[in-house]
């Protein structure tokens, strides 16, 4: 069964680095998606993504954030001077037809501590 | 602003039926959503249900949706021990106004199954 992948699944970065997080998506789908969790909060939206270009993003992606689909398969999140507070499970999701069902195909999610 | 609100925990024996609820602010949300967390799993669509729907079975679960009081719930009849897990109530607000996949999720309700 086609799934959503992401590496690393673990990254431990010291304050101020740069970090990217890679996410392959289902093959055939169009839209794609950066959600965060904070240990204990809830799942948070972060960004959407749809004919190479962000279609919407949350407060919380700000200019350290960006995103992109360098290759056509993968879709990548970068955070460019990390703070503690992005600390966070960040997961990668695709749909074929957006939200229409709520059919976002999650993947297993890229567990970022800043130190 | 749109908030999703779950209780943290809920424990049942194996056999008995589980009851997960959740409330939600967003009355122009159109779809609801039930998504499930394994263990080192990313979050993978139960169920959903339309707005205007009040009640959605699908084998073992049932949701119903009371419109008026912005409550949702999940029942899961007969539960096994393969449903422990993390169940996340979701929205999808402004779906008309054109959002591309900014569900709104609650922070999960951790369904621990006894034997």
């Amino acid at each position: 069964e086609p799934e959503v992948t992401q590496t690393p699944s673990h990254q431990v970065t010291q304050m101020g680095q740069e970090v990217i997080l890679r996410c392959v998506p289902i093959s055939n789908h169009l839209y794609f998606y950066w959600y965060r969790q904070i240990l204990g909060q809830k799942v948070e939206f972060l960004v959407s993504f749809y004919n190479n270009e962000i279609s919407e993003k949350s407060e919380i992606f700000d200019d350290q954030f960006s995103v992109e689909r360098p290759d056509g398969s993968n879709f990548t999140l970068k955070i460019r001077s990390t703070k503690l507070e992005d600390s966070a499970m960040y997961f990668c999701a695709s749909s074929r037809t957006g939200v229409v069902t709520g059919e976002l195909f999650f993947g297993e999610g890229s567990r970022l501590t800043v130190l | 602003g749109e908030d999703v609100e779950q209780s943290l925990f809920l424990s049942v024996r194996e056999g008995d039926s589980s009851v997960i609820n959740c409330t939600y602010t967003d009355s122009s949300s159109t779809y609801l959503y039930w998504y499930k967390q394994e263990p080192g799993a990313g979050l993978q669509l139960l169920t959903y249900i339309f707005s205007n729907m009040d009640m959605k079975q699908d084998q073992r679960l049932t949701v119903l949706l009371n419109k008026k009081d912005k409550h949702l719930s999940l029942r899961i009849a007969d539960t096994q021990t393969g449903d422990s897990a993390i169940y996340f109530c979701a929205e999808s607000p402004n779906f008309y106004g054109g959002s591309q996949g900014n569900l709104i999720f609650g922070k999960g309700t951790k369904l621990s199954v006894k034997p």
